[in-house]
């Protein structure tokens, strides 16, 4: 079993779709989420990061972290074609330990 | 906000030639810095994490003496890829932990490096 699970994907939602990211970990040591965005031929871009539990907004993107389920979501209103990419779930011990990746999951976004 | 600034962001040598990578840390310190490899569709595969002013440390499988990686100043990292070969060919992305820098969390990323090797 993976540390991290993350469906591949791809997804393809229309535009304006809400769409909704998830992974699942092994490792109750992990405090720390972070969900990354990456373009092709480009390098990973933070998107939201939280510490422990709870959920997190800024803007159209909604992260949430269920600890107990070993759990975290990405969530993003109103999806538009420039959100099409690669989202990265990652996770680490603490704030300076190795990250651990999911596989990511390939989105589109159609007009 | 906390940026890594990668070069080169694309490079071809030819087999047998050494290739450096360099990462800067642009606005903050990078006591640390972490290398990736990532195959096409593929996610980021850690290759070794170095320390300011110590030995870096190789993931499992991956030859310390082909990728050479120095971490001479808070502000510098680079990986070497020495005697290349075409299955060298391949991704390379570094980063860093913000440490709360100026409010900024999390792990910022290189532009990555596509390096092609013929």
């Amino acid at each position: 079993q993976k540390e991290v699970e993350q469906d591949p994907g791809p997804l393809s939602v229309p535009e304006g779709a809400i769409v909704s990211l998830n992974c699942t970990y092994s490792n109750s040591a992990f405090q720390y989420f972070m969900w990354y965005r990456q373009y092709s031929r480009k390098g990973p871009e933070l998107l939201m990061y939280t510490y422990s539990s709870g959920n997190k907004e800024d803007g159209r993107f909604t992260a949430q972290v269920d600890k107990s389920s070993k759990y975290i979501s990405l969530f993003i209103r109103d999806s538009q074609p420039s959100d099409s990419a690669t989202y990265l779930c990652a996770m680490s011990v603490g704030t300076a330990s190795k990250l651990t990746f999911g596989t990511g999951t390939r989105l589109q976004v159609t007009l | 906000g906390a940026v890594v600034s990668q070069h080169p962001s694309r490079v071809i040598c030819k087999s047998g030639t050494s290739v450096k990578i360099e990462c800067r840390s642009l606005d903050f310190q990078a006591t640390t810095m972490f290398w990736y490899r990532q195959f096409p569709k593929k996610s980021l595969m850690l290759m070794a994490t170095s320390n300011e002013g110590s030995k870096a440390t190789y993931e499992q499988g991956v030859e310390k003496d082909k990728f050479l990686i120095n971490h001479a100043s808070l502000t510098l990292s680079t990986l070497t890829v020495t005697s290349a070969h075409p299955e060298d060919s391949s991704f390379y992305i570094c980063s860093a932990p913000l440490l709360g820098t100026d409010s900024n969390y999390g792990y910022t990323f290189g532009s990555g490096t596509r390096l092609t090797v013929v």
